[in-house]
């Protein structure tokens, strides 16, 4: 398997404009997680899938980020607009039920 | 709810000696409990995981960890460290509810020669 893959691996914005980070899951995976890391603050997680639906999204910023799993092999994290503070390293991670996720390698973003 | 919370954002060993990473834990139900190790501009690789069953887990790279429940405690611990070791260690608590899976705020571990 190829692992989680995450693109792209690096994005570079202006501010006021959107970002799609886009994210497949290992084949078989029915959670699949999304969080966010600074140096501020830590790892967060911002929302997790089961089965394509969104189970908890309490760890997402604000209004101005958005999540989809259309289906079991892909999922989007969107920001619009974008903010210097949303400057990060974004994980996706997918699991089985009750094993630890396993991480993508990550999109690092930068808003200007 | 549940919250991780590792002590020491940084731990600095001598090469060869004891490695003990901390980390304690909170949880409305029985927890599952996962270190990760994370080296530089990489993603989290799981390094070792606590279900149910024996309390002293083991994992890749000569790391082993105990579930103390009385305690609330699954600290990280490796009898002899090596260069390669110096990373970033995450320790994430999984309610097994509904799976939510946190990470604690991570303890970096340096590695003198």
């Amino acid at each position: 398997d190829a692992g989680v893959i995450q693109s792209p691996r690096h994005e570079v914005t202006e501010m006021g404009q959107e970002v799609t980070l886009r994210c497949k899951p290992i084949s078989g995976h029915d959670y699949l997680f999304w969080y966010r890391q600074t140096m501020m603050r830590g790892l967060e997680l911002l929302i997790y899938f089961n089965n394509n639906v969104p189970i908890d999204d309490s760890g997402m910023p604000e209004d101005r980020f958005s999540a989809k799993m259309p289906n079991a092999s892909f999922s989007t994290l969107k920001i619009q607009p974008s903010e210097p503070r949303d400057s990060a390293v974004y994980f996706c991670a997918s699991s089985f039920p009750g094993t630890g996720p396993i991480f993508g390698p990550g999109t690092r973003l930068t808003v200007t | 709810a549940q919250s991780v919370t590792q002590l020491g954002s940084h731990v600095s060993v001598s090469e060869g000696a004891l490695v003990l990473l901390r980390c304690n834990y909170s949880s409305s139900v029985p927890p599952y409990l996962f270190w990760y190790v994370q080296y530089p501009n990489q993603g989290l690789q799981l390094l070792l995981k606590y279900t149910t069953g024996a309390t002293l887990v083991k994992g890749i790279n000569g790391f082993e960890a105990e579930f103390k429940k009385s305690e609330t405690s699954f600290h990280l611990t490796k009898p002899s460290a090596h260069m390669s070791d110096a990373a970033e260690y995450f320790c994430a608590v999984m309610n097994t509810g509904g799976f939510k899976t946190i990470f604690g705020a991570g303890t970096r571990l340096f590695v003198k020669a």
